[in-house]
C-alpha cells in the first residue's frame, strides 16, 4: 500500500528556504505511471498547488511561485523533495506531497506537514 | 489559468439530507474535473474524477455530474462521517487550479 511521507523543519525564519522532503513507500517515484506534486494549504484557507515532477525527472511549476521553487527528486532515496527560497509569512501553510496519476488526479496523499514562517 | 467558483462555500444539512454542490469553471473543460473531500486535520482524499468517475472504495452515495463549466457534486443520504469540506479540481492541465471548498456542517 502505498504512503507518503512529508518531512522537514516546521519553523522557517522570513526570507531563508523552505526544505521539506517526502518519503514514498510501497510505490516508486521512478514509476513512469504515476508522476509527483506539493500542494499547500494556509491555515483555514483552500489548496494550491505548488509543482510536479515526472518519472523523467521533468518538473512543472506555478507559475505564482516558480522563481522561488525547486522540486527534485532522489531515485535511490525513493523520495522527492521541495524547495521554496525568500519565505515570507504568506508561505505559512500544511505542505502535502501527492501522487498523480494520468489527468493530474491526486489519488494518494501525504498526512501534510505544517510550516510557520516566522522570526 | 482556469479559476474554479465553487457554491455554496457554507452549507448546513441534517443527517439523510441529499446535498448538491456546485463547480464553475472560467473557461470549458470538457469532463476534466475531480472531487475531493477533507476533514479537519486530514489531507484531501479523491472521491470522484473525470467529472462523474467514483474512485475505488467511493461510497455510492457520492455521484458526480457536469461538463463544460458546470459540474456538480450530490451527496445521496448524508451520512454523519459526510461531514467535511469539499473541493474541486480541474484536471484538464497545468497550473493545476482548485476551488475555493464548500463546507457541509450539520444543521
Amino acid at each position: 500500500q502505498l504512503q507518503l511521507q512529508e518531512s522537514g523543519p516546521g519553523l522557517v525564519k522570513p526570507s531563508e528556504t523552505l526544505s521539506l522532503t517526502c518519503a514514498v513507500s510501497g510505490g516508486s517515484v521512478s514509476s513512469s505511471t504515476y508522476f509527483w506534486g506539493w500542494v499547500r494549504q494556509p491555515p483555514g484557507k483552500g489548496l494550491e498547488w505548488i509543482g510536479s515532477i515526472y518519472f523523467s525527472g521533468s518538473t512543472y511549476y506555478n507559475p505564482s511561485l516558480k522563481s522561488r521553487v525547486t522540486i527534485s527528486r532522489d531515485t535511490s532515496k525513493n523520495h522527492f523533495s521541495l524547495k521554496l527560497n525568500s519565505v515570507t509569512a504568506a508561505d505559512t501553510a500544511v505542505y502535502y506531497c501527492v501522487r498523480l496519476r494520468n489527468l493530474f488526479t491526486g489519488d494518494c496523499w501525504g498526512q501534510g506537514t505544517l510550516v510557520t514562517v516566522s522570526s | 489559468d482556469i479559476q474554479l467558483t465553487q457554491s455554496p462555500s457554507f452549507l448546513s444539512a441534517s443527517v439523510g439530507d441529499r446535498v448538491t454542490i456546485t463547480c464553475r469553471a472560467s473557461q470549458g473543460i470538457s469532463s476534466y474535473l475531480a472531487w475531493y473531500q477533507q476533514k479537519p486535520g486530514k489531507a484531501p482524499e479523491l472521491l470522484i474524477y473525470t467529472a462523474s468517475t467514483l474512485q475505488s472504495g467511493v461510497s455510492s452515495r457520492f455521484s458526480g455530474s457536469g461538463s463544460g463549466t458546470e459540474f456538480t457534486l450530490t451527496i445521496s443520504g448524508l451520512q454523519p462521517e459526510d461531514f467535511a469540506t469539499y473541493f474541486c479540481q480541474q484536471l484538464n492541465g497545468y497550473p493545476l487550479t482548485f476551488g475555493g471548498g464548500t463546507k457541509v456542517e450539520i444543521k
